[in-house]
């Protein structure tokens, strides 16, 4: 069965140090989105692409987090410098076209120090 | 902007109880409706959807909701719950329109005690 592959599972970084997350999407999907999960609450949606090109990313702080999906497939997430507030899970979703349902891959879960 | 309020944080209930869980939503526009669990550190999995047509959808594992346009609502129901039914269940509202986001509601922790 297709799913959304992410990577890593975990991850532990010290604050100010650089992290990055990658995502895989069910094939064909031409819509992925990263979601911010702080652990008692809704996921959020910090980014969403559409092919290669960002639709949404009013939530995203882009003083330190960036986003990129260049070849409109794999997505790569990555946060410069963490804080210790960024601590949480880190979804990847994606969806066939932006209006159907997504599907979630397992997430990234972060610790900052 | 749509928004999403789950109305208990936490429900307990026994074994083979009726459980509800409750989900509001607030939107200008006609919106899909959707509901997922989590299962401790894992994504979320699509229970079930409201997207047009009958406005009572099931789950396959037992799970049902009911669109209410008028009280703005998408209840989720079980008649009889299993231990295994244990998880965060999170309401979700998408606008109609394409390329909307998917914003969730802070989440319900059922747990089912024996």
């Amino acid at each position: 069965e297709a799913e959304v592959a992410q990577s890593p599972r975990y991850k532990i970084t010290e604050k100010s140090q650089a992290v990055a997350f990658w995502c895989d999407p069910i094939s064909g999907h031409a819509t992925l989105y990263w979601y911010r999960q702080i652990l008692g609450q809704g996921p959020e949606l910090l980014v969403q692409f559409q092919d290669e090109s960002v639709v949404d990313d009013s939530q995203l702080p882009k003083d330190r987090f960036s986003a990129e999906r260049l070849k409109g497939v794999d997505s790569t997430l990555k946060i410069q410098p963490a804080e210790l507030g960024d601590s949480a899970m880190y979804l990847c979703a994606s969806s066939l076209l932006a209006n159907t349902e997504a599907f979630f891959g397992q997430g990234t879960r972060l610790t900052v120090v | 902007a749509q928004s999403v309020t789950q109305l208990d944080s936490q429900v307990p209930v026994f074994e083979e109880a009726p459980v509800e869980l409750r989900c509001n939503y607030s939107s200008s526009v006609s919106v899909y409706l959707f509901w997922y669990v989590q299962y401790p550190n894992q994504g979320l999995q699509l229970l079930l959807k409201y997207l047009s047509g009958s406005t009572l959808v099931e789950s396959i594992n037992g799970f049902e909701a009911e669109f209410n346009k008028s009280q703005t609502s998408f209840h989720l129901r079980k008649p009889s719950v299993h231990i295994s039914d244990t998880a965060e269940y999170f309401c979700a509202v998408r606008k109609e329109t394409s390329g909307s986001r998917l914003t969730f509601g802070e989440g319900t922790q059922l747990t089912v005690n024996p």
